[in-house]
């Protein structure tokens, strides 16, 4: 079965820059969505369509896209960013089938 | 605001059935852009997709899943739900149920928003 695969964890000091990966062999041909979700809350949408943030979702906050790999990148990391992430995209069956990354723990230091 | 909302029992008994609703207020359910969708997190673990199912009625479910899995749209009520048959306690979970925006079926599709969740435990 198709998967994202993600670091299960990355740390990062205060006002430091913050980059998760997220790669799947078809993700050159479909588009990635990045969630946050902070401790006994439901996720939230960060990023859609590779690079897209929504309305109310902080400047810091962005992504991009090279090969099989997408990047979610926090720039200026603030306290309240310290959270689970996940990337989700379709899977590669063409299908519209959707498979999420196994998630990774943000620690801000 | 759209914004969803899951109800059903927080305790099902092993080998019987996992039945969840999600009602969806601030919009309607039969808008054609979207899909609607039911995931789950067990205890200290990862998102799992479950199923999505659009106004129409059409569905597509986890392969993992697919054998024991119900999803159902009631247009009149603004409501999907859940039927997970045959329940373990690996099926014990927080399950989301959420708006799958679908801009292009199987390359551009996402969830938002999220309804808040609702813990199911399965045990005797």
């Amino acid at each position: 079965s198709y998967e994202l695969t993600q670091p299960p964890s990355v740390s990062v000091s205060p006002g430091q820059t913050a980059r998760i990966t997220c790669s799947g062999d078809a993700l050159p041909k479909q588009y990635a969505y990045w969630y946050q979700q902070k401790p006994g809350q439901a996720p939230v949408l960060v990023i859609y369509k590779d690079s897209e943030r929504p309305s109310g979702i902080p400047e810091r906050f962005s992504g991009s896209s090279s090969g099989t790999t997408v990047t979610l990148t926090i720039s200026g990391v603030q306290a309240e960013d310290e959270a689970d992430y996940y990337c989700q995209s379709a899977d590669s069956s063409g299908t519209p089938h959707v498979v999420f990354g196994g998630g990774t723990k943000l620690t801000v230091l | 605001q759209l914004q969803l909302q899951e109800s059903g029992p927080g305790l099902v008994k092993p080998s019987e059935t996992l039945s969840l609703t999600c009602t969806v207020s601030g919009g309607s359910i039969s808008s054609s852009s979207y899909y609607w969708g039911w995931i789950r997190q067990p205890p200290g673990k990862g998102l799992e997709w479950i199923g999505s199912i659009y106004y129409s009625g059409s569905t597509y479910y986890n392969p993992s899943l697919k054998s024991r899995v119900t999803i159902s749209v009631d247009t009149s009520k603004n409501q999907f739900s859940l039927k997970l048959s045959s329940v373990t306690a690996a099926d014990t979970a927080v399950y989301y149920c959420a708006r799958l925006i679908v801009v292009v079926p199987a390359v551009d599709m996402g969830f938002d928003p999220w309804g808040q969740g609702t813990l199911v435990t399965v045990s005797s």
